[in-house]
């Protein structure tokens, strides 16, 4: 079966810090994977979504970048954290081509201070 | 662009009783989807939708996708404690597949 895994849980981070957040999933091949942010109280916003290594399209323009070294492997950095970054941000991955369906990781709650 | 309107914003009911909530939107959407997120940790799918119409159950969970493209609905029989949550709709956008929209969420309270 498959898994999504995100690390770390919970984060808390200076202003102007580097940020680094990583998803990686198991059991699949070849998925689609995304990023989002979910601000308190409120739903989720796309930020970046992967259709395969090294291909990374962007939804929302920001200070945030990511990065897919690995086919299973997706990574959300920033050179420079902002306090509006504070958030849950939330991977998730679906089956390439075929599925709408999209599978969530545990999330990662930063606070930028 | 297309967006998703979610209401009730929240909901407070007693255990036991039954639980309607909608989606709607300006746009058509051509699937829809169902959450459900506990607190601190990440949304779960519950029920997914493909084709207008469609009536769909998942345990105590029916969801279906309205005739005109432009709405959707979620009826939760019996409630339990364990149904307390946010439930958010989705849906991907029609011109790009991997663009997925978010309803704002229902929040539900279960009072035992």
């Amino acid at each position: 079966s498959q898994t999504i895994h995100q690390w770390p849980a919970t984060l808390v981070q200076p202003v102007g810090s580097p940020l680094s957040l990583e998803c990686t999933v198991e059991g699949t091949s070849n998925p689609n994977l995304y990023w989002y942010r979910q601000a308190a109280g409120r739903g989720l916003q796309l930020l970046f979504y992967s259709v395969g290594i090294g291909q990374i399209s962007s939804e929302v323009p920001q200070n945030l970048s990511a990065s897919r070294p690995q086919d299973r492997q997706f990574i959300l950095s920033s050179k420079k954290l902002l306090l509006s970054d504070s958030g849950f941000y939330l991977c998730a991955w679906s089956v390439r081509l075929s599925s709408y369906e999209q599978y969530f990781g545990p999330g990662t709650r930063l606070t930028v201070t | 662009g297309q967006q998703l309107n979610q209401s009730p914003q929240s909901m407070f009911i007693q255990e036991g009783e039954d639980v309607s909530m909608n989606c709607t939107s300006s746009s058509i959407f051509n699937t829809w989807l169902w959450y459900k997120q506990d607190p601190g940790e990440g949304p779960v799918l519950l029920i997914a939708l493909y084709k207008a119409g469609e009536l769909t159950s998942n345990g105590r969970l029916t969801a279906q996708f309205g005739i005109t493209r432009k709405d959707s609905f979620l009826n939760i029989s019996a409630s339990i404690p364990s149904d307390v949550g946010i439930y958010f709709c989705a849906g991907p956008t029609n011109y790009n597949n991997n663009d997925m929209r978010f309803g704002a969420g229902t929040r539900l309270t279960v009072k035992p």
